[in-house]
């Protein structure tokens, strides 16, 4: 049981390359969310999924885009990568919104030059 | 407006010493609460939750925590800290209506002395 997985683990861009983040998970979860984790500032919500085929702005969604393939699979889009950018990024998913724990990936760290 | 304050941000205890890391939040209604662990380059693992009931509820690897409603608090206990316990510590508030929100603290980082 693989809970939940991203890809890639690490990635360099250039500034104003794009690229997808990857995330899937095998527990059959409803809900799908993508953070980024900046030090000293915890976590922060970008796009959450409360079920497939809906999709909501978080705390920090500009810049960003997400699509929910299907019920397993969850996936960050940078269309133009920027400096602000570089952080850890963390994929999670849960049974259901606000109630429920979250299960995360290991995380992305990404790197824009 | 909904927030999760973590007023330390490092700790550092001896090996076999108690441990309390705070947590207080804000939030208008009884919230559900959780508190998550991250090892080194790891995501976060869940350690307990709160959701109703009892006010001290236990959790993996030792840990306990405590609602304390009049104070807005949730704080995390360990009897005897391990030096595998050195990590990053969230504490995190659901909110159980209105707008989803799920926010979490800014985490305090624990390093245990053998």
């Amino acid at each position: 049981n693989a809970g939940v997985t991203q890809t890639p683990k690490f990635q360099v861009l250039k500034t104003g390359q794009s690229m997808t983040l990857q995330c899937a998970q095998d527990m059959n979860h409803n809900s799908m969310y993508w953070y980024r984790q900046d030090p000293g500032m915890g976590l922060r919500l970008i796009y959450y999924s409360a079920s497939e085929g809906t999709t909501d702005k978080g705390e920090v969604p500009n810049g960003y885009n997400v699509s929910r393939l299907n019920k397993r699979e969850f996936s960050l889009r940078l269309e133009s990568a920027a400096p602000s950018q570089t952080s850890v990024y963390f994929c999670a998913s849960s049974p259901g919104l606000a109630a429920y724990e979250q299960y995360f990936g290991p995380g992305t760290r990404l790197t824009v030059t | 407006a909904q927030s999760v304050t973590q007023p330390d941000i490092h700790i550092t205890v001896s090996e076999g010493a108690s441990l309390e890391l705070r947590c207080n939040y804000s939030y208008g209604a009884t919230p559900y609460l959780f508190w998550y662990v991250q090892s080194p380059g790891q995501g976060l693992q869940l350690l307990l939750k709160y959701f109703s009931g009892d006010t001290l509820v236990q959790g993996i690897k030792g840990f306990e925590a405590e609602f304390k409603r009049s104070q807005s608090s949730f704080n995390l206990r360990k009897p005897s800290v391990h030096w595998s316990d050195a990590a990053e510590y969230f504490c995190a508030v659901g909110a159980t209506s209105g707008t989803y929100k799920y926010i979490f603290g800014t985490g305090t980082r624990l390093k245990v002395l053998a």
